[in-house]
C-alpha cells in the first residue's frame, strides 16, 4: 500500500517561513493535495494540484512537488496559521491516502 | 454555498453497527462525488470511502469488507454503515464532497460527528 510520511511537528517563529514536507514513493508523479485542520474544526483545502491555491486562500500558502517529496511552504507565518497540516494523494491501488500529519507551532 | 452536515447516534456498542448521515444543501449530488473520512482520537485523517449519485462505490481496502455507503438522492443524503465496530472505530467522522473518481481533492467538509464505540 502507498504510504505517505511527514514530521510529526515544526515551529516557526511568527513572520518567518514554515516548510511541512511529504514522502512517498516516487510521489513527483502523483498530484499532491494539502488540508489545514484545525482544533475542533474541519479541515480546509489549502493546496490542490500540487500548486494551486483555493479561492480564498492566502497567498503565503504556496506548494511544490519533485522527486519523493511535497512541500507545502507557509511564507510569513502568523498566528492564526497554527494547526495540523496533511496532504493527500490518489494512489492506483491504495486509493485516496493521507500522510501522517504535521503540527505547525507558531512560536 | 455547500454545506454538509453529519448526524447519527454518539454511541455505539461494540460488535454493533455505526450508521451515519451526510445531509447535503447548496449542492447537486450529480455533480461530484461524495466521501466519508474519519479521525481517531490523536491520529491522522483516514479514508473510508465514496459514492456517485448512481450508485458506483469505492472503499478503502483496510475497510471495504465493513463498510457500506449509500446515497438518496431525493434527500440529498448519503449514508455510511460500519459493521462489527470495535474500540478502533471510535472517531470523528467527517463527510466531504471529492472532485472527482480519481485524482483528486476533498472540499468541503462537513463539521465532523464524534462517534464513540463503547458498552
Amino acid at each position: 500500500s502507498y504510504e505517505l510520511t511527514q514530521p510529526p511537528s515544526v515551529s516557526v517563529s511568527p513572520g518567518q517561513t514554515a516548510t511541512i514536507t511529504c514522502s512517498g514513493d516516487k510521489l513527483e508523479k502523483k498530484y499532491a493535495y494539502w488540508y489545514q485542520h484545525k482544533p475542533g474544526q474541519s479541515p480546509v483545502l489549502v493546496v490542490y494540484q500540487d500548486t494551486k491555491r483555493p479561492s480564498g486562500i492566502p497567498e503565503r500558502f504556496s506548494g511544490s512537488n519533485s522527486g519523493n517529496t511535497a512541500t507545502l511552504t507557509i511564507s510569513g507565518t502568523q498566528a492564526l496559521d497554527e494547526a495540523d497540516y496533511y496532504c493527500q494523494v490518489w494512489d492506483s491501488s491504495t486509493l485516496y491516502v493521507f500522510g501522517t500529519g504535521t503540527r505547525v507551532t507558531v512560536l | 454555498q455547500v454545506q454538509l452536515l453529519e448526524s447519527g447516534p454518539g454511541l455505539v456498542k461494540p460488535s454493533e453497527t455505526l450508521s451515519l448521515t451526510c445531509a447535503l444543501s447548496g449542492d447537486s449530488f450529480r455533480s461530484y462525488y461524495w466521501s466519508w473520512i474519519r479521525q481517531p482520537p490523536g491520529k491522522g485523517l483516514q479514508w473510508i470511502g465514496y459514492i456517485y449519485y448512481s450508485g458506483d462505490t469505492s472503499y478503502n481496502p483496510s475497510l471495504e469488507s465493513r463498510v457500506t455507503i449509500s446515497v438518496d438522492t431525493s434527500k440529498n443524503q448519503f449514508s455510511l454503515k460500519m459493521t462489527s465496530v470495535t474500540a478502533a472505530d471510535t472517531a470523528v467522522y467527517y463527510c466531504a464532497r471529492l472532485g472527482g473518481r480519481s485524482d483528486s481533492w476533498f472540499d468541503p467538509w462537513g463539521q465532523g460527528i464524534l462517534v464513540n464505540v463503547s458498552s
